[in-house]
């Protein structure tokens, strides 16, 4: 079992829909990182959090610490949206490496 | 403005040929770090440097090398790259990664390929 689990994998919707992105983490960290990744593209970081929720325009981001669940929200999506979306943590006592899920894959549609 | 830049964007190189990427950083930020992505796979990393510190990952393979000749440039270098050395490579980077607090940031990244 992968210490960083994302659902679901792939998910397509359409323009407009509000989008729910789930990571499940087994191990205690002291941060949890969103990246954005656009096909061929580098990856572009959205959140860093460790704590509570934070929000950034139409995105949201929260973490239950305790449940070692976060989730990523993105309201009103729009086919630039489109992208594979990725949780990575940072472990206690491994300050520098981040272990990273497999990635949520999003088609947004019009 | 970018602030981790990796060149080149594409690299193609053959068979067993050495290959060099590029990454540099205009954040002045304590660690760099290098990454393999393949195809549809979560990012690996490979090793970082901590100011002048070298630390490699138990499993990165002997061909892989890096070189930090100053706080702003780091390069990653592959002796002999073989066809599953394809991927995608990125460069990040942070300050001192002690304080939780602070994020990675990445670059475009490299994608290598191999004939």
């Amino acid at each position: 079992k992968n210490e960083v689990e994302q659902s679901p994998q792939n998910l397509t919707a359409q323009e407009g829909e509000f989008i729910t992105i789930n990571c499940s983490y087994s191990v205690g960290i002291s941060a949890l990182h969103w990246l954005q990744q656009h096909p061929g593209g580098g990856i572009v970081s959205l959140f860093m959090l460790s704590s509570g929720k934070k929000k950034h325009g139409r995105l949201i981001a929260t973490i239950n610490i305790q449940e070692k669940h976060s989730s990523l929200h993105i309201t009103a999506s729009h086919p630039r949206d489109s992208a594979v979306y990725i949780c990575a943590v940072r472990s206690n006592g491994t300050a520098s490496k981040l272990t990273f899920g497999t990635g949520t894959r999003l088609q947004v549609t019009l | 403005d970018a602030m981790v830049i990796q060149n080149p964007r594409y690299q193609v190189t053959q068979f067993g040929k050495p290959v060099t990427l590029s990454c540099s950083q205009t954040l002045n930020h304590n660690v760099m770090y290098w990454y393999q992505q393949k195809s549809s796979q979560a990012p690996k990393l490979l090793f970082h440097y901590y100011d002048k510190d070298f630390n490699n990952e138990a499993d990165t393979p002997d061909n892989f090398q890096s070189r930090r000749p100053n706080t702003s440039f780091c390069f990653l270098d592959i002796r002999s790259p073989g066809l599953g050395d394809a991927a995608m490579y990125l460069c990040a980077t942070s300050r001192d990664p002690s304080n939780s607090n602070q994020p990675q940031h990445f670059g475009d990244g490299t994608r290598l390929s191999i004939l």
